[in-house]
């Protein structure tokens, strides 16, 4: 299985540019995450959602938008980038509804903005 | 919002070495989880602990929940090089919808 798939892993924007960071599972999860991990920090969650055609914010939504059309893909938009978005951003997926719920998480994507 | 704190933020020690960290909060959560985190990785879970007071062993790592549900540690005995990384705990929240994450530890063992 491939587990949790993020894509790019490496990107460069300049200020103002918009882009779609891709993830995708091939577990059946219900649930889905979007986390930023700053460095040296630990997780932020910025999105979730609890399944197709369900999301909701957060911990840090602000400049950030999400949709969940299939249980598959999980995308995260950034509209315009600034600066304070040079993050790390990890996608993670879960199945809740039973006992020990693990959060399976994609290799993550290193976006820097100038 | 439920919160969890981590410490020492950062340790370094030589291999061979015990070392002890910790994951405390003022809320009660369902369940606690430890992830170990490598450069340019994903987490990956360790454990998942749920009862009040459970300790749980996976070879050199040993992980206790609090008996209140509100702290975990997690102990290294005789510490490899390859146990260094960032060490998160997560909490499950009452709603069972997401994790809280710690901010995390970051263990370097020293050849």
């Amino acid at each position: 299985n491939a587990g949790v798939t993020q894509t790019p892993k490496f990107r460069i924007l300049k200020i103002g540019q918009s882009m779609t960071l891709q993830c995708t599972q091939d577990m059946n999860h219900n649930y889905m995450y979007w986390y930023r991990q700053d460095p040296g920090m630990g997780l932020k969650l910025i999105y979730y959602s609890v399944g197709a055609g369900i999301t909701d914010k957060g911990e840090v939504p602000n400049g950030y938008n999400v949709s969940r059309s299939t249980t598959e893909d999980f995308p995260l938009r950034l509209e315009l980038a600034a600066p304070s978005q040079t993050s790390v951003y990890f996608c993670a997926s879960s199945y809740v509804g039973q006992m020990n719920t693990e959060a399976f998480f994609g290799q993550g994507t290193r976006l820097t903005v100038v | 919002t439920q919160l969890l704190e981590q410490s020492p933020q950062f340790l370094s020690i030589q291999e061979g070495e015990n070392l002890t960290v910790y994951c405390n909060s003022s809320s009660v959560f369902s369940s606690l989880q430890w992830y170990r985190q490598e450069p340019g990785e994903g987490p990956v879970l360790l454990v998942t602990v749920v009862t009040g007071g459970e300790v749980k062993k996976l070879k050199r790592l040993t992980f206790q929940f609090g008996d209140a549900r509100k702290d975990s540690s997690l102990h290294i005995t005789a510490a490899q090089t390859g146990d260094t990384g960032l060490y998160l705990c997560a909490g499950e929240d009452n709603y069972g919808q997401n994790f809280v994450f710690g901010p995390g530890t970051r263990l370097s063992v020293l050849p």
